[in-house]
């Protein structure tokens, strides 16, 4: 049963970069789509960005400006960062899985909130 | 972007009752690109029906979803207490995944 982690700083100030870490365990983290979603507090899901095998990337357009997933496949880790961050960042960020045959996110993180405030 | 409305918003039933929830989309979207979610509170999401009408490992034979183009519909047959959750709808189109904004279940 593969297993996601967050992890990361809780608080991060206005204008600076947001940087959040999963690690994947109980697999390998070859073969899948690594996602971002987040979710600010009362209101709906948001796509962010999938990293796959040896680094290719897809990002939402209202977000490709600022964001930047990387993956780590020696420590079956990838991460999230997002530049130039504002209150309306505010959310709770989870990673997911899109197995490479699927199209739909399969396992998720617990999530993480982050806030953004000085 | 293809856009995902569901509705209704919010929905208030009884325990035993059955329910349809409405996912519409801007444009066509593959069956197979069409998944469904639900959510409780402080939890991630969970995934309950991929391929527009496959039930996920573990999901209730209670779940179903059907659909085509760009009407789709989750049917939980009988609620149970632990039904009442949010639901969202998600599709894969153009590289890009889009979820719809959710439709809540209340207990009456």
């Amino acid at each position: 049963q593969v297993q996601l982690q967050e992890s990361g700083p809780g608080l991060v100030k206005p204008s600076e970069t947001l940087s959040l870490t999963c690690t994947v365990s109980s697999g390998s983290i070859g073969g899948s789509f690594w996602n971002w979603i987040r979710q600010p507090p009362g209101k709906g899901l948001e796509w962010i960005g999938y990293v796959y095998n040896s680094g290719n990337t897809k990002y939402n357009p209202s977000l490709k400006s600022r964001v930047t997933i990387s993956l780590d496949i020696s420590k079956n880790q990838f991460s999230l960062n997002l530049s130039s961050v504002t209150a309306a960042d505010t959310a709770v960020y989870y990673c997911a899985r899109v197995w490479g045959g699927g199209f739909n996110f399969d396992h998720w993180g617990q999530g993480i909130l982050v806030t953004v405030s000085s | 972007e293809i856009v995902l409305t569901q509705s209704p918003g919010t929905l208030s039933l009884s325990p035993g009752e059955r329910v349809t929830l409405s996912c519409r989309a801007s444009q066509s979207v593959s069956s197979s690109y069409l998944a469904w979610y639900q959510q409780k509170p402080g939890q991630a999401p969970r995934l309950l029906i991929y391929g527009a009408s496959s039930r996920a490992t573990g999901i209730s034979d209670r779940f179903s979803g059907s659909g085509s183009g760009t009407d789709f519909t989750l049917t939980i047959s009988r609620l149970e207490p632990e039904d009442f959750a949010v639901y969202y709808c998600q599709q894969y189109g153009n590289s890009l995944y889009t979820f719809g904004q959710g439709t809540k279940l209340e207990i009456k």
